[in-house]
């Protein structure tokens, strides 16, 4: 079934730019009418939406974080990316991919998740 | 954005007990709503999306209901592994989530 697997530094300095990838195994990226997001999660605190990207390439950001975030495909490796810019403490948090569908469906695959400590 | 705030933020019941837990949303949603269980250490699972739909391989003890602004997830009968942290979530872009639901043993 399909899988979706966070991987990146665990350890990013203030004013950096944090990157992570998400592989997808199990399916194809490109499915059409899929959604592929990321989601964090700072310690001891609730869900916060990151941004998705469509299939298609479109991408749809959380106005708070739109100014620092970029999500992007590599449908050659079956891999979204997400790079967020000018890190803080604040930033520090579990971070999740996961597929969702429209608005009427809700995440039904996520990773297991990859903490990220921004600090110097 | 749509802010979701459910209630309450944290619940205490016994094995066996009824329990719901509500979501409202700060302006319609029609049924664009869905509820995730997390448990410590864990990503968050899809229980209900639509509103009432259960996802599949979740227990039918779970039940959604509501649209508009007002939505209810309910556990008919609450089982040990029941106990966890239950989101609301709203998928009309900007994606929002409600605070949580912290659900413990008695």
């Amino acid at each position: 079934q399909l899988q979706l697997q966070e991987s990146g530094p665990g350890l990013v300095k203030p004013s950096e730019t944090l990157s992570l990838t998400c592989t997808v195994s199990g399916g194809s990226i490109s499915s059409s009418s899929y959604y592929w997001g990321w989601i964090r999660q700072p310690p001891g605190k609730g869900l916060e939406w990151i941004g998705s990207i469509y299939y298609s390439g479109s991408t749809y950001y959380n106005p708070s974080l739109k100014s620092r975030v970029t999500i992007s495909v590599d449908t050659s490796k079956n891999q979204f990316s997400l790079k967020l810019s000018s890190v803080t403490a604040a930033d520090t948090a579990v971070y999740y991919c996961a597929r969702h569908k429209g608005s009427h469906y809700g995440m039904d695959v996520w990773g297991q998740g990859t903490t990220v400590t921004v600090s110097s | 954005d749509i802010q979701l705030t459910q209630s309450p933020s944290f619940l205490s019941a016994s094995v066996g007990d009824r329990v719901t837990i509500t979501c409202r949303a700060s302006q319609g949603i029609s049924s664009y709503l869905a509820w995730y269980q997390q448990k410590p250490g864990k990503a968050p699972k899809l229980l209900i999306y639509a509103a009432s739909t259960l996802q599949s391989g979740v227990p039918s003890r779970f039940s959604g209901s509501g649209s508009g602004t007002e939505f209810t997830l309910t556990i008919s009968s609450l089982q040990p592994e029941d106990f966890a942290t239950y989101y609301c979530q709203q998928l009309n872009s900007p994606i929002t989530f409600g605070q949580g639901t912290r659900l413990e043993i008695k």
